[in-house]
C-alpha cells in the first residue's frame, strides 16, 4: 500500500510570508501532482511533476519533485489571503494505473 | 470547454437506502476514476473505468459499483447506506498525457449525507 504523508497538516501565517508544504512517501510514483481545494468543491489540479529533481513555477508557487520521485514539495513566497485553502498532493504509483493516492491535505489560512 | 459534471450535488439519504451518482467527463476523455472524501481528510480511490472496463477497485466493499456507459459517462452505484458512508465523492476524469502520467481533473463532487 502506497501511502503519502503531508504536513503540516494545518498552517496558518500573515500575508506576505512564505511557506512550505512537504509531501513523503517510501514509495516511488512515476508523477506527482499538487491540487488546491475549496470547501465543498472539488480539488483543481495545479501542476504535475515527472521527472526526479523536476522543478516547476507557477505565479509564487514553485514545486520540486525529489531525485528518488519518493518526495515533493510546494513553496509559497509572499502568501496572500486569496491562497488560502487546502493542499494537497497525489501520486500516481508505478504499478497502480491511473489511480491517484493523497495525501491527507494542509489546510492553508493566510490573513491578511 | 465543459469541465467534469456531476450530479446531484447534494443529496440525503436514510441508512439502508440505496443511492447513484452520476458524472461526465471532460469531452475526449476515456478514463473515469471515482473518490471518496471524508471530512478532514484527503480523497480515498473507490474505483476507475476505461473504455466501459474497470480497471482498478479501492479498498472498498462490495456495497459499492459503478459502471461506464458507451458515452463514457459513469455512475456509482452504494447499496445499503451507512451512516459512515456520508461524504464528498468525487469524480475525476483523465486523458494519458504519457505512459504513467494520467493528469486528473475532479468534478465539483456530490455531497452525500446518510441519516
Amino acid at each position: 500500500t502506497q501511502l503519502l504523508e503531508q504536513s503540516p497538516q494545518f498552517l496558518s501565517i500573515q500575508e506576505g510570508e512564505n511557506l512550505t508544504v512537504y509531501c513523503n512517501s517510501s514509495s516511488v510514483f512515476s508523477s506527482l501532482q499538487w491540487y488546491r481545494q475549496e470547501p465543498g468543491e472539488g480539488p483543481v489540479l495545479l501542476v504535475t511533476v515527472v521527472t526526479g529533481g523536476e522543478v516547476k513555477k507557477l505565479k509564487r508557487l514553485t514545486f520540486q519533485f525529489g531525485d528518488a520521485r519518493k518526495d515533493s514539495s510546494l513553496h509559497i513566497t509572499a502568501a496572500q489571503p486569496g491562497d488560502t485553502g487546502l493542499y494537497l498532493c497525489a501520486g500516481e504509483g508505478e504499478t497502480s494505473g491511473s489511480r491517484l493516492t493523497f495525501g491527507e491535505g494542509t489546510q492553508l489560512t493566510v490573513n491578511p | 470547454d465543459a469541465g467534469v459534471t456531476q450530479s446531484p450535488t447534494h443529496l440525503i439519504k436514510t441508512r439502508g437506502q440505496q443511492v447513484t451518482l452520476r458524472c461526465s467527463p471532460i469531452s475526449g476523455h476515456k478514463s473515469v476514476s471515482w473518490y471518496q472524501q471524508v471530512l478532514g481528510q484527503g480523497p480515498q480511490f473507490i474505483f476507475q473505468y476505461y473504455e466501459k472496463e474497470e480497471r482498478g477497485r479501492g479498498n472498498f466493499p462490495d456495497r459499492f459499483s459503478a459502471r461506464q456507459f458507451p458515452n463514457y459517462s459513469s455512475e456509482l452505484n452504494v447499496n445499503a447506506l451507512l451512516l459512515g458512508d456520508s461524504a464528498l465523492y468525487l469524480c475525476a476524469s483523465s486523458l494519458p498525457r504519457a505512459p504513467s502520467v494520467n493528469e486528473q481533473f475532479f468534478g465539483p463532487g456530490t455531497r452525500l449525507t446518510v441519516l
